[in-house]
């Protein structure tokens, strides 16, 4: 069954620097998200993406965050300057349609550690 | 706004027993309600859902939820736990004018042998 693949699944980063994660959504899917969940606490939505461009998102994705799907087949999360809580597991999903007509399928997540 | 409670950080069963894991949402409007499992080391997968229709919903894994709306509920039911079901086990809501999904905080299921 096709799935979703993010790399790393660790990266540990110092404060202040730019972190990319990246993720190959599902081949024939059109709708792109990043989740977010800090150690203990809700998975929280992050951003939606859909047809080259931020579909929605939510007050946490500041100006500090950008998404782009730079080559048809790699979606990815950029945090320019992390800060320490930053640290969380980031999960990409993608669905074939919007997302009530068709399920999210997760990616198994990158842990990001911010020191 | 909207949001979802999930009564219980843990629930813990013998194995055979009826697994029952409770959400309740608020939303302004008519919502969309989704339960995800999610084993360890591994992202989110969906278990069911319900957007209009049939408030019995069923999903995979023998597991099914009723929407009750004048409750503002939509609780997870397994007739006989399985070893396999140990996971951690999320609620959620969605807007129809929204791609947001909100979670609830989850709720770890034991299966005890």
């Amino acid at each position: 069954e096709p799935e979703v693949t993010q790399t790393p699944s660790h990266q540990v980063t110092q404060m202040g620097q730019e972190v990319i994660l990246r993720c190959v959504p599902i081949s024939n899917h059109l709708y792109f998200y990043w989740y977010r969940q800090i150690l203990g606490q809700k998975v929280e939505f992050l951003v939606s993406f859909y047809n080259n461009e931020i579909s929605e998102k939510s007050e946490i994705f500041d100006d500090q965050f950008s998404v782009e799907r730079p080559d048809g087949s790699n979606f990815t999360l950029k945090i320019r300057s992390t800060k320490l809580e930053d640290s969380a597991m980031y999960f990409c999903a993608s669905s074939a349609k919007g997302p009530v007509n068709s399920p999210l399928h997760f990616g198994n997540g990158t842990r990001l550690t911010v020191t | 706004a909207q949001s979802v409670t999930q009564l219980g950080s843990h629930v813990s069963v013998s194995e055979g027993a009826l697994v029952l894991l409770r959400c309740n949402y608020s939303s302004s409007v008519p919502p969309y309600l989704f339960w995800y499992v999610q084993y360890p080391n591994q992202g989110l997968q969906l278990l069911l859902k319900y957007t209009t229709g049939a408030t019995l919903v069923k999903g995979i894994n023998g597991f099914e939820a009723e929407f009750k709306k004048s409750e503002t509920s939509f609780h997870l039911t397994k007739p006989s736990a399985h070893m396999s079901d140990a996971a951690e086990y999320f609620c959620a809501v969605r807007k129809s004018s929204s791609y947001k999904l909100i979670f609830g905080s989850g709720t770890r299921l034991l299966v005890r042998p």
